[in-house]
Parts: structure tokens; sequence; C-alpha cells
């Protein structure tokens, strides 16, 4: 069973910061990751899609990197927002449509 | 190109009644899964629903019960209401054969309050 873990919890940053969350999984027989945002009691927005066979997937000042074997990826923001403060999760997709497993996010503030 | 609507945005009922949730998936997709958010936590796999059948299910109880119409748009009903089903309900819309590539799209939820 998929188990996912996102650390730290929280974060607080002064703007301008360049920051790392991670999230790591249980199970590495994953055919790809999904970063989302979250806004609070919003919807979750997909940030990037990595497939299994990709090491990094770009977007604006988001980069997500993924390492398969040791069950881990890293979402890195460069030069942190106040409109950047939301939770942040990862889920990793297993196969086709099997439900996504979920972790409890990163709420991120970024202070101005 | 209209993403995945949900309707209500909000919601409040009274422990022991019925609540019918309901989902417009992003145009071009087939396939819909709901999940229960509850605060402070991620969300939770409910169940999947594709070609108008419950596809997949996770660890809920009978209360809840869904639909898929022809036009690909679902349901989510819950009976019996409990104070612990206050959540946000989400809808995730994907392609079958395309969401190794494509992934999930979520809908806004449907914040539930049961008093």
């Amino acid at each position: 069973k998929q188990e996912v873990t996102q650390i730290p919890a929280a974060l607080s940053v002064p703007e301008g910061e360049n920051l790392v969350l991670n999230c790591s999984f249980t199970d590495s027989a994953i055919y790809n990751l999904q970063w989302f945002r979250q806004d609070p009691g919003k919807g979750l927005t997909s940030l990037l899609l990595i497939q299994s066979s990709q090491r990094e997937q770009t977007s604006g000042r988001l980069n997500a990197s993924l390492d398969k074997s040791s069950g881990r990826s890293t979402l890195y923001i460069a030069a942190s927002q106040p409109g950047d403060s939301a939770t942040y999760l990862c889920a990793p997709g297993d196969a086709g449509n099997t439900p996504l497993v979920f972790g409890k996010g990163t709420r991120l503030s970024v202070i101005a | 190109d209209a993403g995945v609507t949900q309707s209500p945005t909000h919601l409040i009922k009274t422990r022991g009644q019925q609540v019918t949730l309901r989902c417009s998936p992003k145009s071009g997709h087939d396939t819909v899964s709901w999940y229960q958010q509850a605060l402070g936590q991620g969300p939770q796999f409910i169940f999947q629903y594709y070609e108008e059948e419950e596809r997949q299910r996770g660890n809920f109880p009978d209360r809840f019960s869904g639909h898929q119409f022809p036009n690909y748009s679902s349901e989510l009903n819950v009976n019996a209401l409990l104070l612990g089903d206050s959540a946000l309900y989400l809808c995730a819309s994907s392609l079958n054969t395309g969401a190794l590539k494509n992934g999930y799209t979520f809908g806004s939820g449907t914040r539930l309050t049961v008093v």
C-alpha cells in the first residue's frame, strides 16, 4: 500500500528565498508523480506532472525532480513570492487510473 | 476549455439527512474520481467511475454511493449523514487511456458541513 510523507509539514520564509519541499513514497513502482497546489478551502491545482522516465520537470519558477528508485521527489521554488503561499501536495501515480494517494502536504507561508 | 465543475460550492446539512454532490468532468475526460478531504489532511479516495460503473473504491462505508451518467458527469450521494462527514469533497477527472501522460484535473470542491 502506497504511503506518502511530506516534509516539512509547514514552512515560513521571507519573500525572495529559494526553497525545497520534499515528498517521499514507499512504493517505488510508480508511473508518474504529480505536484498540486491548494489554497485554503479550495480545490487542487496541478503544478507539474513528472513521468517515471523523467528526472526533472520545470514550469516557470518551479522545478520538480523525481528519484523513483529512492522513493523521493522534490519541488524547488525559486524567488518565492507571497502569492506562493498555499499548501503543496504530491501524489505518486501507480498505473493507469489507479487512485492517487496523498500525504498531508506542506503548508507554505511566504512573508512580504 | 472548461475544467472540472462541482456544485454546490457550499452545503449545510443536518445529521441523518442525505446529500447529493455533482461533478462535470473536464472536456474530453471520461473518468471521474471522488475524494474526501478533512481539515488539515490530504484527500482520501472514495471511488472512481468509468463507463457508468464504479471501477474502484476506497475504504468508505456503503452510505457513500455514486453514479456516472452517459455524458461522463457524476454524482456523489451520502446517506445518513454523520458529523464526521463534514469535509471538502473533491472531484477529479482523467482520461482512461491518458492518465499516465496527462494526470488528473481537480475541481474546486464542495464544502459540506453537517450540524
